[in-house]
């Protein structure tokens, strides 16, 4: 069974930092690329960063670029985001998503984990 | 503000039709393909059409996608209590380079 984990979130105060982890099993991690999609509180979902196989190539959302960073270790079938400089507007749960062979064009996401909550507040 | 437009609410009674619709402009929808994810509240996305038009195993065959220029439907028939929800299009956008999301429309079944 394809199942993702989530874990690392929590209570961070504006400019603080945090470090997501996406553990993956039931299928063959290296062959696919990884998605982080974050939804605030009340509000729709809204795509976060992704990266391919390799981990090589990385996209990230404007509203996150140049603070968080997405990275995958694909010995351990996990993908991580790590995220900086946070904002109260970061407060959202995030939820990785297993994406297709890139992540270039691709805005399937056939398998999500059950989220993690990041709360940004003093 | 979303890229993608979304009907913020969409209801229908058991056993009807309901349609939603996805407003997107050339550099997403006019070129790229549409896929529709269902949330219950309280739970993650579930994938219910990919690539436009076609379903997920274990989606029921009561869901159904299309696209037409700049805009895509989901369309739901045979309406059930189950099929409740929060409904959001997604496509990638070549401006951007990078997936977007429509805003979501709250389905309520009657």
């Amino acid at each position: 069974e394809v199942q993702m984990v989530e874990s690392g979130g929590g209570l961070v105060q504006p400019g603080g930092s945090l470090r997501l982890s996406c553990a993956a099993s039931g299928f063959v991690f290296s062959s696919y690329a990884m998605t982080w999609v974050r939804q605030a509180p009340g509000k729709g979902l809204e795509w976060v960063t992704g990266i391919d196989v390799s981990g090589m190539s990385t996209y990230y959302g404007h509203s996150v670029r140049g603070r968080f960073t997405i990275s995958r270790d694909n010995a351990k079938d996990t993908v991580f985001l790590q995220m900086n400089s946070l904002r109260v507007e970061d407060t959202a749960i995030y939820y990785c998503a297993k994406g297709g062979t890139q992540v270039r064009g691709v805005s399937s996401f056939d398998r999500w984990g059950q989220g993690v909550l990041v709360t940004v507040s003093s | 503000q979303s890229v993608l437009t979304q009907p913020p609410s969409a209801s229908g009674t058991p056993g009807q039709r309901v349609i939603v619709s996805c407003s997107g402009s050339t550099s997403n929808i006019g070129r790229n393909i549409v896929n529709w994810y269902q949330q219950v509240p309280g739970m993650a996305p579930k994938l219910v059409i990919y690539t436009t038009n076609q379903r997920p195993s274990g989606v029921p065959a009561r869901f159904s996608g299309s696209k037409s220029g700049t805009s895509a439907s989901l369309a739901i028939s045979g309406l059930q209590s189950e099929d409740e929800a929060d409904y959001y299009c997604a496509t990638w956008d070549d401006s951007l380079n990078g997936p977007v999301f429509g805003g979501g429309t709250k389905l309520t079944v009657l």
